[in-house]
C-alpha cells in the first residue's frame, strides 16, 4: 500500500539557518510526489511537485526537493529560513484514484 | 473571488444536528475532493468527484453524505455526528484526475466541533 512517512513531528531552526525536512514514501511504481505547506488557519498550498525528469525540483518561496529513488525519499530543503516559513509541511504521494496520500506533517518553528 | 472557498469556516454542532459544509471552486476544474484533517493523523481522503460523479468513497461512514450538483460546487451533509468527527474538513479541486499534470488546490477548511 502507498504510504508517506515524515519522521520529524516538530523541528525548530534559527532564522537564516538551512532547513531539511525528511520524507520517505512507499509506492510500487514511479511516484508523483508533492510538498504542501499549511499556515495556521489556512488550507494547503503547493510548494513543489515531482513527476519525472530532473530529480532536483525547484518550488516557490525558495524551496527545493530532491527525489532519491534508491532511498525512497523526497526531502525538502531551503538554504536560509525566514520567520514567515513557520508552518506545517506535508509530504504527499499521488494515489491510484487521483487522490493524495499525505504524511502526518512536520511542524516548523523558527527562532529569531 | 478566486481559488477554492469554503463556508462556514467554523461550525459547532450537537450530535443530533444536521448541517452542511459548502465548497466552491472558481478555477474551472472538473475534479473535487473532501479531505478530513484530524489532530495527529494524516489527512484522509473522504470523497472524490469527477465531472459531478463520485469516483471514490473511502470507507466513510454514512453520517457523511456528499453532493456535487455541478463542477463548481461540492457539499458535505452532516447528520448524527460523533465527537470523534471533530476535525478540519478540507476541500480541494484539480483540473482532472491526472496527477502528472493536475495540481490540487485546497480551500481554507471548515473547523468542525461536535459536542
Amino acid at each position: 500500500a502507498q504510504s508517506v512517512t515524515q519522521p520529524d513531528i516538530h523541528i525548530t531552526v534559527s532564522e537564516g539557518a538551512s532547513l531539511e525536512l525528511r520524507c520517505n514514501y512507499s509506492y510500487g511504481a514511479t511516484p508523483y510526489l508533492f510538498w504542501y505547506v499549511q499556515s495556521p488557519g489556512q488550507g494547503l498550498q503547493l510548494l513543489l511537485k515531482y513527476f519525472s525528469g530532473d530529480t532536483l525540483v525547484q518550488g516557490i518561496k525558495g524551496f527545493e526537493a530532491e527525489f532519491k529513488r534508491s532511498q525512497s525519499s523526497f526531502n525538502l530543503r531551503k538554504p536560509s529560513v525566514h520567520w514567515s516559513d513557520a508552518a506545517e509541511y506535508f509530504c504527499a504521494v499521488g494515489g491510484s484514484q487521483g487522490n493524495l496520500i499525505f504524511g502526518k506533517g512536520t511542524k516548523l518553528s523558527v527562532k529569531p | 473571488e478566486t481559488g477554492v472557498t469554503q463556508t462556514p469556516r467554523h461550525l459547532v454542532m450537537g450530535m443530533t444536528n444536521k448541517k452542511s459544509l459548502k465548497c466552491e471552486q472558481h478555477l474551472g476544474h472538473n475534479a473535487m475532493y473532501w479531505y478530513k484533517q484530524s489532530a495527529k493523523k494524516p489527512l484522509e481522503l473522504m470523497f472524490v468527484y469527477s465531472l459531478e460523479e463520485r469516483v471514490e468513497n473511502n470507507s466513510v461512514p454514512s453520517r457523511f453524505s456528499p453532493e456535487c450538483p455541478n463542477s463548481s460546487h461540492l457539499f458535505l451533509h452532516l447528520h448524527t455526528l460523533q465527537p470523534e468527527d471533530s476535525a478540519l474538513y478540507l476541500c480541494a479541486s484539480s483540473q482532472d484526475l491526472r496527477q502528472d499534470t493536475d495540481t490540487q488546490y485546497f480551500g481554507p477548511g471548515t473547523r468542525l466541533t461536535v459536542l
